[in-house]
């Protein structure tokens, strides 16, 4: 099966302008994260998302970031307006929930600059 | 924040060696999972661990779900230049909602020819 797609892969931005990225989750896959990876760091969740509903967005920081999954499918990840401390990797990962069973599967992320 | 601690934080090894990380934790967890990140590229699935004393092999990898709960570690036997890069654990607190997954800082492999 198709793996977690995350697009794009790069991109560079002036401080101040808005962005998005975009994942498409495992076909089936009911769970999405997008998690923030600074260098030297492991992921860090921002928000959880079963189907449609954000079931965890705590660590979102709501004044700058905005998420959406519409119909509970692809997920978009906007910051507006982007700042120099959001240069870093943004993963999008899709888990299915079956019993026993917590694997998360992760796109290639998508690596911000700010500059 | 993070709450898994993971160690060591790097290490530089030869070709051949065996090679052993662990992470802990002072909450208890219900699932372990470790990962490999290669540069440029997401985390990778190795090991998927759910019941406290499992242990599982992968090739030449083996983790296993510590007794307590609390911790886990894996191993990797007779390394090769492959085995090059950021390995993570990450895991589900108990008392967290289904799915939550906290990671661990990672631990740099080099591998040396």
């Amino acid at each position: 099966e198709a793996g977690v797609v995350q697009s794009p892969r790069y991109k560079i931005i002036e401080k101040k302008q808005p962005v998005a990225f975009w994942c498409n989750p495992i076909s089936g896959h009911n769970t999405l994260y997008w998690y923030l990876q600074n260098l030297g760091q492991g992921p860090e969740l921002l928000i959880r998302y079963e189907n449609e509903e954000a079931v965890d967005d705590s660590q979102l920081p709501k004044d700058r970031f905005s998420a959406e999954r519409l119909k509970g499918v692809d997920s978009t990840l906007k910051i507006q307006p982007a700042e120099l401390g959001d240069s870093a990797v943004y993963l999008c990962a899709s888990w299915r929930e079956r019993v026993l069973d917590t694997e998360a599967f992760f796109g290639q992320g998508t690596r911000l600059t700010v500059v | 924040g993070q709450q898994l601690n993971q160690s060591p934080q790097s290490m530089f090894i030869q070709e051949g060696e065996d090679v052993s990380m662990n992470c802990t934790s002072s909450s208890i967890f219900n699932t372990w999972l470790w990962y490999k990140q290669d540069p440029g590229e997401g985390p990778v699935l190795l090991i998927a661990l759910y019941k406290a004393g499992e242990l599982t092999s992968n090739g030449r990898l083996t983790a296993q779900f510590g007794i307590t709960r609390k911790d886990s570690f894996l191993n990797i036997s007779a390394s090769i230049p492959s085995d090059v890069g950021i390995y993570f654990c990450a895991g589900q607190r108990a008392g967290t909602s289904y799915g939550k997954l906290t990671f661990g800082q990672g631990t740099i492999l080099t591998v040396h020819p």
